[in-house]
């Protein structure tokens, strides 16, 4: 079992730029949450993911979009990147609302 | 106040001590509480799971949940320098929609010297 897998594993972008981060949910799992970890702090929710529906949804703006597809596999849209964007992306993945498996994440960085 | 609160520390021991790490809370909808283990540029990785109140052993890692107080504890024995990481709690209950997410602590540094 591969487990949670994410690409790209980093990630140099520069301000205005959009970006899309990938996500494959460890094999059973049909949820997908998305979140945003800043340097020394605890993970910050985005969105989830069931049923290629956003279920959930975080205090995050309109820039910060998703997708989930009929494989359960998401993907995280950025646009209009701002500096303070720059945070490790963790993908999670669990069986409805069960404990959550978690990616080793996507480091992005913007200048 | 936040609904999770947990000292970031750094917390320092030395090999072999039995370390204590902490959370508190406000909610009482809360009914699944975990702890997570994150070593430095990786992914959280689950360490403990509860439900509800009481204590829960696994190897050298003990979870306590007090509902009462709005508590949660993780401890460590024996602690060996392979367990320095960011330990982070997190808990869930269901929502209204009966939808659970996740709200986490800020997580504890905790270092083990040799």
């Amino acid at each position: 079992d591969a487990g949670v897998t994410q690409s790209p594993t980093h990630l140099i972008k520069t301000r205005g730029q959009q970006v899309t981060l990938r996500c494959s949910p460890k094999s059973g799992h049909d949820t997908v949450s998305w979140y945003q970890q800043a340097l020394g702090q605890g993970p910050q929710f985005i969105f989830q993911y069931y049923e290629e529906e956003e279920r959930q949804r975080g205090n995050f703006p309109d820039r910060f979009s998703g997708h989930q597809f009929p494989n359960y596999s998401s993907e995280l849209n950025v646009n209009a990147l701002l500096l303070g964007d720059s945070a490790l992306y963790l993908c999670a993945s669990s069986l409805a609302a069960d404990t959550q498996y978690f990616g080793p994440g996507t480091r992005l960085t913007v200048l | 106040q936040k609904e999770v609160e947990q000292d970031p520390g750094p917390l320092s021991v030395p090999e072999g001590a039995i370390v204590s790490l902490n959370c508190t809370y406000s909610n009482s909808a809360f009914q699944y509480f975990m702890w997570y283990r994150q070593y430095s540029r990786k992914g959280p990785e689950l360490l403990m799971y509860t439900y509800s109140s009481g204590n829960k052993e696994d190897g050298r890692f003990t979870a306590q949940v007090d509902k009462s107080s709005k508590y949660i504890s993780l401890f460590i024995r024996d602690s060996q320098p392979s367990d320095s990481a960011t330990y982070l709690c997190a808990m869930s209950g269901y929502n209204a929609g009966n939808n659970r997410k996740l709200i986490w602590g800020l997580g504890t540094s905790l270092a083990v010297n040799p």
